[in-house]
């Protein structure tokens, strides 16, 4: 079975401050791991995925994560927030199989950012 | 492009209407699938289509029926809906084994 931790219902920040979600993931066998973001009333949009390689992903709209496979860990960070993205944000995996397979979503954590 | 469409955007029924969801991409994906999300939660699977074959069926009521005529096209039949089955629901696309990538989703209200 595969698991999300987001432990974190909302994370506050000032704009031009740097931010962080927090995941962690439990999953037999190497995972896929993702973020997706969510504005009201939308659909969930892609921001970036971890495989394999270099443990720090960058992404769309200067977002990055940082994977921890000792912590089993995937925090989103960004080194200075926008207003714009005050969202909901989801951390996601799937087992590296091959296979079209069920992305096991964390329960989100919403970001606010202040001016 | 990444893109998925779903239609209609918004849809409101009765308990005992039958009615259709529908999502399209061209993106050459062979991967579709159907997620239920309801309000400040996460989406849920529902279905998986590999190969426009159902591959997953995460133990769905049956008056939920998905459909695949084809490789860019994926339906969800609804019938008989209860008013706890009101819900955004979501489909999404990707190459085997990849990234999934969702459409803006059908706000479904059942009267």
């Amino acid at each position: 079975a595969q698991s999300v931790a987001q432990p974190e219902d909302q994370v506050n920040v000032a704009e031009g401050n740097p931010l962080t979600v927090k995941c962690t993931y439990s999953v037999s066998g190497n995972p896929y791991l993702f973020w997706y973001v969510q504005y009201p009333n939308r659909g969930l949009q892609f921001l970036l995925k971890y495989i394999t390689g270099d443990n720090l992903v960058k992404g769309s709209y200067g977002f990055e994560a940082e994977f921890n496979k000792s912590q089993t860990s995937f925090h989103l960070k960004k080194p200075s927030a926008l207003v714009s993205d005050s969202a909901l944000y989801f951390c996601a995996v799937t087992p590296r199989q091959g296979t079209a397979s069920k992305l096991t979503f964390g329960t989100g954590t919403r970001l606010q950012v202040t001016l | 492009d990444t893109e998925v469409t779903q239609t209609p955007k918004h849809l409101v029924m009765g308990m005992t209407n039958k009615k259709s969801l529908k999502c399209e991409q061209h993106m050459g994906h062979r991967a579709m699938y159907w997620y239920k999300q309801k309000a400040k939660k996460p989406p849920e699977l529902m279905f998986v289509y590999s190969y426009e074959k159902l591959s997953i069926n995460e133990s769905v009521p049956s008056r939920f029926s998905p459909e695949c005529p084809n490789s860019s096209l994926l339906n969800l039949h609804l019938h008989a809906l209860q008013p706890e089955d009101s819900a955004l629901y979501l489909c999404a696309s990707s190459l085997i084994g990849d990234t999934q990538y969702f459409g803006p989703g059908t706000r479904l209200t059942v009267l």
